[in-house]
């Protein structure tokens, strides 16, 4: 079955120092795998995916992610992180007509 | 920007009674879902709809949930006789394609919060 793992509940890092959320997945065939942000009592916003071609994705507001084939990864990152990327962060994975997501990682960047 | 709108962001309900909550898809986008997303857990696929029928469900999506495309703009999730486990965020999604494969993949809406008493 399809899975996705975010294995940090939590990310802290000081504004303007790169930032890493990380996502390991589990599919049978080729993964389609997507990163969504959640601000409070928003819904959920695209960031950015991968479906084929360039290993490294890149996406809204600064972000891009790696996509790791052998370690079967797609961390998302941001070389200087800003305040108000403070968020909640999803990692997902398609199934079918379905996206299965991770739990989600929040995101705090303290300035 | 083209936008999922949600109505009403706030729903409480009592215990047994019948919900329906109310998604307004993007105009030309073909593929409609709904996801929940329980306080402090993970965003879980309900359903997928298309052509006027579902698509695909989850095990989540049993006989007290339906969905329904009443006319040309909405798109309704029904809950039968809510359980107080019925209570989280219910977001609604649309795609202009099949599953997430669009430029954006999904566009989703803020949410309905339905609290169950």
């Amino acid at each position: 079955a399809q899975s996705v793992a975010q294995p940090e509940d939590q990310v802290n890092v000081a504004e303007g120092n790169p930032l890493t959320v990380k996502c390991t997945y589990s599919v049978s065939g080729n993964p389609y795998l997507f990163w969504y942000v959640q601000y409070p009592n928003r819904g959920l916003q695209f960031l950015l995916k991968y479906i084929t071609g360039d290993n490294l994705v890149k996406g809204s507001y600064g972000f891009e992610a790696e996509f790791n084939k052998s370690q079967t990864s797609f961390h998302l990152k941001k070389p200087s992180a800003l305040v108000s990327d403070s968020a909640l962060y999803f990692c997902a994975v398609e199934a079918g007509t379905a996206l299965i997501f991770g739990k989600g990682t929040t995101l705090s960047v303290s300035s | 920007e083209p936008e999922v709108t949600q109505t009403p962001s706030h729903q409480v309900t009592q215990m047994g009674q019948e919900v329906i909550l109310r998604c307004v898809p993007i105009s030309n986008h073909l593929y409609f879902y709904w996801y929940r997303q329980i306080l402090g857990q993970k965003v879980e696929f309900l359903v997928s709809f298309y052509n006027n029928e579902i698509s695909e469900k989850s095990e989540i999506f049993d006989d007290q949930f339906s969905v329904e495309r009443p006319d040309g703009s909405n798109f309704t999730l029904k809950i039968r006789s809510t359980k107080l486990e019925d209570s989280a965020m219910y977001f609604c999604a649309s795609s202009p394609g099949q599953g997430a494969r669009g430029w954006y993949g999904y566009t989703f809406g803020s949410g309905t919060r339905l609290t169950v008493v």
